[in-house]
């Protein structure tokens, strides 16, 4: 069974562009959540979707949104790139916001030039 | 605010030894944790996880002690090796259902 998929692996903008992160779920999960991590950081809770709604969202500026597909695909959009986006985002899946065992895909990095 | 942090950053320890990793939460209504590991260029990877209603869990190689009284978590990994390295995070569910990380602690192995 194909575990959480992302794309791309590595995504190069410059600074004022649009960037679309792509993530797949394992086959039913229908709960994806949206991490940045900084070099060297920690996970920041950037966005929550589940059942094709946003449930929550962390202390991100409004430039950073997203959606979630009938499929329960996701996709994460950051408009208007600052260099301070570098960062490897990471999206994960779990059955459903109270089964909590949550799985990891390898993560877009993202440079901002 | 929303934190859940641990007491060291990094952890060195001689292959074949026990690892104790520890850490910190704040929110006291969490009833649902997790550690993740995360090797260099990869994703987290779930370790073992713990619900409120239990002070321990057993996995392979891996124990995760809860002390509610304290808020306090740790990670115990017997009979450390050199594919133990990496950096753990643990994580708490809160009520909101949000995943929150801490900061991580890397874990190096000496031969």
């Amino acid at each position: 069974e194909a575990g959480v998929t992302q794309s791309p692996t590595h995504l190069i903008k410059t600074r004022g562009q649009q960037a679309t992160l792509r993530c797949s779920p394992i086959s039913g999960h229908t709960s994806v959540y949206w991490y940045q991590q900084a070099l060297g950081l920690g996970l920041q809770f950037l966005l929550w979707y589940d059942e094709g709604e946003e449930r929550n969202r962390g202390n991100f500026p409004p430039r950073f949104s997203g959606r979630q597909f009938p499929n329960y695909s996701s996709e994460l959009n950051v408009n208007a790139l600052e260099l301070e986006d570098s960062a490897l985002y990471l999206c994960a899946s779990s059955l459903g916001r109270r089964n909590t065992e949550a799985f990891f895909g390898q993560g877009t990095r993202l440079t901002v030039v | 605010g929303e934190s859940v942090g641990l007491h060291l950053p990094t952890l060195s320890v001689q292959e074949g030894d026990n690892s104790i990793i520890n850490c910190a939460y704040s929110n006291s209504a969490s009833d649902y944790f997790i550690w993740y590991k995360q090797e260099s260029g990869k994703g987290p990877q779930f370790i073992i996880d713990i619900r409120s209603n239990m002070d321990k869990r057993q996995g392979q190689r891996v124990t995760v002690l809860l002390n509610k009284t304290v808020k306090h978590l740790s990670l115990q990994i017997a009979a450390t090796q050199p594919g133990d390295s990496a950096v753990y995070f643990c994580a708490e569910l809160d009520s909101s259902y949000k995943l929150i990380f801490g900061s991580g602690t890397r874990l190096l192995v000496r031969p």
